[in-house]
């Protein structure tokens, strides 16, 4: 079976400054990474995911992400927040099975 | 456009009634899935389909039903079973089912039962 864990639930950074949201995870396989992004009353849109192929991984909107295997870790970062990044981040891990497992989310506000 | 269409983006119904959300997709994907996302839970996987025909149970499949008689499209009915059906629910698709295939999701389903 396989777990996420995302630390705080509420992040809050100022337009500019560093974004840093934690995702852990539990996986008795290689597990598969991803986060996704969530603006208010809409679907989910992926950022990027880890498919063991390079522990630093690139996504959209100048997010990254590092996988760190030492530290079952999937940290999501973005060097300077603008306003439009507001919104709700989910970790997600798949394991032996096609079955995704979601962190329970981290609403990012950012203030100008 | 290629997509998942999700209908309708609001729905309310009486206690007791059963409700069918639309799920409908033409990314040519193999398997569908249903989500549940309750606010501080994240998403609970409903059911899912990996080929047409076919669907198992996710995590939290009590009070729900699904069918998938055509490859784009997977209904959701919830019905009077289910003890506490308001909810924000999500349609997702991919390739196939395989550990790399990224899911796409729907815009949701905003179901308040009255």
């Amino acid at each position: 079976a396989q777990s996420v864990t995302q630390l705080g639930s509420h992040v809050s950074v100022s337009e500019g400054a560093l974004v840093l949201l934690r995702c852990n995870y539990s996986s008795s396989v290689p597990p598969y990474l991803f986060w996704y992004v969530q603006y208010p009353n809409q679907g989910l849109q992926l950022l990027l995911k880890y498919t063991s192929a390079a522990t630093l991984v690139k996504g959209i909107n100048g997010f990254e992400a590092e996988f760190k295997k030492s530290e079952t870790s999937f940290h999501l970062t973005k060097p300077s927040a603008h306003m439009s990044d507001a919104a709700e981040y989910f970790c997600a891990v798949r394991g032996s099975n096609y079955k995704l497992t979601f962190g329970k989310g981290t609403l990012l506000t950012v203030n100008p | 456009d290629g997509g998942i269409t999700q209908s309708p983006k609001y729905l309310f119904r009486k206690e007791g009634q059963n409700v069918t959300l639309s799920c409908e997709q033409n990314l040519n994907h193999d398997a569908m899935y249903w989500y549940r996302q309750d606010p501080g839970q994240g998403l609970r996987l409903i059911y899912y389909s990996q080929i047409v025909n076919d669907f198992q149970k996710g995590d939290i499949a009590e009070g729900y039903s699904v069918s998938r008689e055509k490859k784009e499209s997977f209904p959701l009915t919830v019905t009077s079973a289910q003890k506490n059906p308001t909810a924000f629910y999500l349609c997702a698709s991919s390739i196939a089912s395989g550990s790399t295939d990224t899911q796409y999701f729907g815009p949701g389903t905003r179901l308040t039962v009255l």
